[in-house]
């Protein structure tokens, strides 16, 4: 089965740091590029950064640039995203999404995970 | 930078009627890479039409997609009860969505 499950979410201060994985399963990991999208409670989907299969191409959001840091790890079948200087509007369900394609540009996310909920807060 | 629009905000219909969902591009853009999402309250979003008018597997086709340069279209021919929902448009980021409500 197709899947990717997403983890590392939880309760942070502003300022602080967070990571998060995404576990990839049923499909070639390395053919495809992987993105991060997150959705703000009641809000619209905003994506967060993309990356292609071979990491040679990584693009962020205006948002997070300079923050916010994708990797991926071929061998392991996931995709990560480092978050720093955590702010309150960072807030939401971030998704993993799989691209139809395996470079750039963004082509369409044909596989989603559940999300993991990042609350940043004092 | 495009920046995507979408409209109506909400389109209120009644079960088999049409419905038509907007989305314009700030700047023309290449159709290969436009594509439409649904999203269900507490499901992430589905994959519905990719290259502004290729039905992802498994989409009914009752959904259609068209358009070319700044203003492309999704169509719901004949809405059955599971269609509604939001629906985003995207061009590497996202339209602010149209969300499609029982009347």
């Amino acid at each position: 089965e197709v899947q990717l499950v997403e983890s590392g979410g939880g309760f942070v201060q502003p300022g602080r740091s967070l990571r998060l994985s995404c576990a990839a399963a049923g499909f070639t990991f390395d053919d495809y590029a992987m993105h991060w999208v997150r959705q703000a409670p009641g809000k619209g989907l905003e994506w967060v950064s993309g990356i292609s299969w071979n990491s040679d191409s990584i693009a962020y959001a205006d948002s997070v640039k300079g923050r916010f840091t994708i990797s991926r790890d071929n061998a392991q079948n996931s995709l990560y995203l480092e978050m720093h200087s955590l702010r309150v509007e960072d807030t939401a369900l971030y998704y993993c999404a799989k691209d139809l394609r395996s470079g750039w540009p963004i082509s369409a996310f044909d596989v989603w995970g559940q999300g993991t909920t990042v609350t940043v807060s004092s | 930078e495009v920046v995507l629009t979408q409209s109506p905000g909400t389109l209120s219909l009644s079960p088999g009627e049409r419905a038509t969902l907007s989305c314009g591009a700030t700047q023309s853009i290449t159709s290969s890479y436009l594509a439409w999402y649904q999203q269900k309250p507490g499901q992430p979003p589905r994959l519905l039409i990719s290259g502004a008018s290729r039905r992802a597997t498994g989409v009914p086709d009752r959904f259609s997609g068209s358009g070319f340069g700044t203003n492309f279209t999704l169509t719901i021919s004949r809405l059955e009860p599971e269609d509604f929902a939001v629906y985003y448009c995207q061009y590497r980021g996202f339209g602010p969505g149209t969300k499609v409500d029982i009347k």
